[in-house]
């Protein structure tokens, strides 16, 4: 039963637009996210993330939306651009961070010139 | 912010052999490693935590004999892949737990993509 789902497996935006990818979780204990960009062959590097007493995080052309009624978050990254181009992963933890991380499937963002 | 190294990026091993992949803290101790493992175009999914001066946990199906974990000090974490076959190739990768200021708390290596013959 996955925890953390990004039901989209890949989405495809033109360059300068908004890319939106979408999380939902079912634990309601989850109270840290954060969204993960990975290249092939690389290790995920940290985006952003949002703990659940905030709806909105912001960092440059990247924020981060939730939603705890709905179990949902979102990362919008703004203007798209083609280095944008990699799986995004979002993870949720509960209370204690590392071993309570759960991870999202992923999804491939392609932004297209 | 904080590096972790894993080290090798790439190995190609003859079925049989046993391949060790070291994850290493270079800036900042680590009480707790990760070791997670993503094939093509699925989830990273974490096999085992890795804990300083003690046993490492695994998650449920994951052979703890295959897949020998040691964490010697704060800063290093090796995974030992033993009697590897095929079906073992895949990509392997390390967190690290960072337990000091700011939003991120996990750093990833850069991964270990293992091939076996």
């Amino acid at each position: 039963d996955q925890q953390v789902k990004q039901n989209s497996p890949s989405l495809s935006v033109q360059e300068g637009r908004i890319s939106i990818l979408n999380c939902d979780y079912t634990n309601s204990m989850f109270d840290y996210f954060l969204w993960y960009k990975k290249y092939p062959a690389e290790g995920p590097t940290f985006l952003i993330s949002i703990s659940s007493i905030k709806d909105k995080n912001e960092d440059g052309r990247f924020t981060v939306f939730l939603n705890k009624s709905a179990k949902h978050l979102s990362l919008h990254i703004v203007p798209s651009q083609p280095g944008d181009s990699a799986v995004y992963f979002c993870a949720a933890s509960a209370g204690n961070y590392g071993q309570n991380f759960v991870f999202g499937p992923g999804t491939r963002l392609s932004v297209l010139p | 912010g904080a590096v972790v190294s894993q080290h090798p990026s790439w190995v190609i091993c003859k079925s049989g052999t046993s391949v060790k992949i070291e994850c290493r803290s270079l800036d900042f101790q680590a009480t707790t490693m990760f070791w997670y493992r993503q094939f093509p175009k699925q989830s990273l999914m974490l096999m085992a935590t890795s804990n300083e001066g003690s046993k490492a946990t695994y998650e449920q199906g994951v052979e703890k004999d295959k897949f020998l974990i040691n964490h010697a000090s704060l800063t290093l974490s090796t995974l030992t892949v033993t009697s590897a076959h095929p079906e073992d190739s895949s990509f392997y990768i390390c967190s690290a737990e960072y337990m000091g200021q700011g939003n991120e708390k996990l750093f990833f290596g850069s991964g270990t993509q293992l091939s076996v013959l």
